[in-house]
């Protein structure tokens, strides 16, 4: 089955500083590909979804990068700040002939930001 | 406001005793889920259903079995709860293949 692997699993940066966090999957039908942000003690908020190959997304402070050919998902954080230090989680889908929302999920990385 | 609702959001359950997990969504989702999640770790997938009265195995299904009574109600059930199983479970809804919304999550300690 599809195996997902995030890297780092902790990521300590500066304010202001951009940070990288990586996720390969290994399913060739992997097809929506997804960021959680997980605050302390809280939930899961979907960050951005994405499903286009080679698709760059920019969010509200992020920008997602997805390479269909590499199978590589990446978020990079830009301009850190205080309210960006939580676990963040990659979660990718396979189509499956309409049978989905099967999401299989990363290891997380803990983002701290230093002030 | 749409939503996915857990209860109890806490629970301290002792070796051998029976669990159960509910979770309640108004998202009007055919699918719903149940993952759980271990201290620094990703989730895991326990359980779904894409309709009432049937579900279907997840990744991690042993020792836990799951009811949809109806679309808007999905519960976990831990016949036996072994100390194992302490973690954090979430529930969540979805359309077809779009985006899970997650509930709040159940914080269970088996004792």
């Amino acid at each position: 089955g599809e195996q997902v692997e995030q890297r780092p699993p902790h990521l300590s940066v500066r304010e202001g500083d951009s940070a990288v966090i990586t996720c390969t999957y290994t399913d060739p039908n992997s097809y929506y590909f997804f960021w959680y942000k997980q605050e302390p003690g809280a939930s899961l908020q979907l960050l951005m979804k994405v499903f286009s190959s080679t698709e760059i997304n920019e969010g509200q402070g992020f920008t997602v990068l997805l390479n269909k050919k590499d199978k590589r998902l990446s978020l990079n954080l830009t301009a850190a700040h205080p309210g960006d230090s939580a676990a963040y989680f990659c979660a990718v889908s396979v189509r499956t002939g309409g049978l989905s929302g099967k999401l299989t999920f990363g290891e997380g990385t803990q983002v701290t930001v230093i002030s | 406001e749409a939503a996915v609702t857990q209860s109890p959001r806490s629970k301290v359950a002792v070796t051998g005793g029976k669990v159960t997990l509910s979770c309640h969504q108004t998202n009007n989702h055919d699918y719903m889920y149940w993952y759980r999640q271990d201290t620094g770790h990703g989730l895991r997938l326990i359980h779904y259903s894409y309709v009432a009265d049937s579900t279907e195995k997840g990744d991690i299904p042993d020792g836990y079995k799951a009811s949809r009574p109806s679309q808007e109600n999905f519960s976990l059930i831990l016949e036996l709860a072994s100390l194992s199983q302490t973690a954090v479970y979430f529930c969540a809804s979805s359309r077809e293949q779009n985006t899970l919304y997650f509930g709040a999550g159940t914080r269970l300690s088996v004792l």
